[in-house]
């Protein structure tokens, strides 16, 4: 496999429920992040690991809590959400945090979350 | 004021057309522009971008930055069908937290055969 996979694709939970999303990378990179996507909405950015230590949290609410136990793996783990986090949530790598043009993020396909 | 406005469309064109897609934006310390494409049920990937103010080329597609506007454009010429997706323009200052991109909310575009 190559790339970004992100599971599961789709994935409807209710606000009582506790969920997890997954980020794989094939690419040897050493930066992962979330981003969440809703519509009519730009892209936000959520989190950013480089090498593993968290750099970026963008205030986001403690009812979203990422992990990330090694640099080709991440993780959002979810509880008690609300229904406005019904998104689209993309995983992103790049070869290192810099993100400069020239070592691209490169995004997996989303999951698509709806909270009942 | 946004940092970022972008039209969201839709735009619908005819197979052949050149199409002109525009973000601007407020902050003047970005110094990178970027566009993604996003087709349905995938990610954005990045398909071209600028540093500073200035022109790129490849192949169908074009790039400017005009920094004294704050705007910045993509061109398709001889649009195609598979040209049909989301095109989102980002932004990067060159400052400290440099892996920061900033979005427009994206631009939806339908070539019609």
């Amino acid at each position: 496999e190559t790339g970004v996979t992100q599971t599961p694709r789709h994935l409807v939970m209710g606000m009582t429920n506790k969920k997890s999303l997954k980020c794989e990378q094939h690419l040897g990179h050493n930066a992962m992040y979330w981003y969440k996507q809703s519509a009519k909405k730009p892209l936000e950015l959520m989190f950013v690991y480089n090498f593993k230590e968290q750099t970026e949290n963008n205030s986001v609410p403690s009812r979203f809590s990422p992990e990330c136990p090694n640099s080709s793996h991440l993780f959002l783990h979810l509880h008690t959400l609300q229904p406005e986090d019904s998104a689209l949530y993309l995983c992103a790598s790049s070869l290192n945090g810099a993100g400069f043009p020239n070592q691209p993020q490169h995004f997996g396909d989303g999951t698509r979350l709806s909270i009942l | 004021q946004k940092e970022v406005e972008q039209d969201p469309g839709p735009l619908s064109v005819p197979e052949g057309a050149i199409v002109s897609l525009n973000c601007t934006y407020s902050n003047s310390a970005f110094q990178y522009f970027m566009w993604y494409r996003q087709y349905s049920r995938k990610g954005p990937e990045l398909l071209m971008y600028t540093y500073s103010s200035g022109n790129k080329e490849d192949g169908r597609f074009t790039a400017q930055v005009d920094k004294s506007s704050k705007y910045i454009s993509l061109f398709i010429r001889d649009s195609q069908p598979s040209d049909s997706a989301t095109y989102l323009c980002a932004m990067m200052d060159s400052g400290g937290s440099n892996y920061k991109l900033t979005f427009g909310k994206g631009t939806l575009l339908t070539v019609n055969p």
